[in-house]
């Protein structure tokens, strides 16, 4: 079973504030990683998708990595802004492409 | 959006009742899935399909059923409503995304079994 662990589970910042989040996964077997934004009310958007050890991806003021081999992907959002509040989910294909396993979320707030 | 529709939007129905959720998509997509999202566990694949007719189990497809007669459309069918079927269902296809296949949701069925 592959198991995706997010952390934090929620985080509150202030506006101009830099944060980052973690997900964390099995090594083994390792295929693609996905980033999402999920807003409330809204659909989950696609942010990243992230394959290769070192990988470094950047989307305005949000950037991600992934380390393969310890099993763990960093999301940064430099400089937060109210609009960037959202909950950010990792995913995994857990063997075919097809079965993706998703993180729990961890829930951003950015106050004014 | 990715041209996916899914009906109804909000369901209220009693413990007991048949119930079917449809996804439909308009642009010849293969793959689709169903997610039901609860809080604390992110998204969790029901079942999904890989063509017409084709379909195999997720996560956590106890207690539902899927059909793919054609298709751009996905069913998902609660035979026996329970109330720990109340969630919210989001319909997803896969598409191409910076190189590899990603996952675009519909708007979401928010079911509430009484």
């Amino acid at each position: 079973i592959l198991n995706v662990e997010q952390s934090p589970q929620s985080l509150h910042v202030q506006e101009g504030d830099s944060t980052n989040f973690t997900c964390s996964f099995p090594s083994s077997n390792f295929y693609a990683l996905h980033w999402y934004r999920w807003e409330t009310a809204k659909s989950p958007e696609a942010l990243f998708v992230m394959t290769l050890n070192g990988d470094e991806k950047k989307k305005g003021r949000i950037s991600a990595t992934l380390n393969t081999k310890e099993g763990y992907s960093y999301l940064y959002i430099k400089g937060s802004q109210p609009e960037d509040s959202a909950t950010y989910l990792c995913a995994l294909p857990s063997y075919n492409n097809n079965d993706m396993r998703f993180g729990a979320g961890t829930r951003l707030t950015v106050k004014p | 959006d990715a041209g996916i529709t899914q009906s109804p939007r909000h369901k209220v129905t009693e413990t007991g009742t048949p119930v079917t959720l449809r996804c439909h998509q308009t642009e010849n997509h293969r793959y689709m899935y169903w997610y039901r999202q609860d809080p604390g566990h992110g998204l969790r694949l029901i079942h999904y399909s890989y063509g017409v007719k084709d379909t195999d189990k997720g996560e956590v497809s106890d207690g539902y059923s899927v059909s793919r007669s054609k298709t751009e459309d996905f069913l998902l069918t609660l035979e026996s409503a329970t109330s720990s079927q109340t969630s919210v269902y989001f319909c997803a296809i896969s598409e191409s995304f910076q190189g590899l296949e990603t996952q675009y949701f519909g708007p979401g069925t928010r079911l509430l079994v009484l």
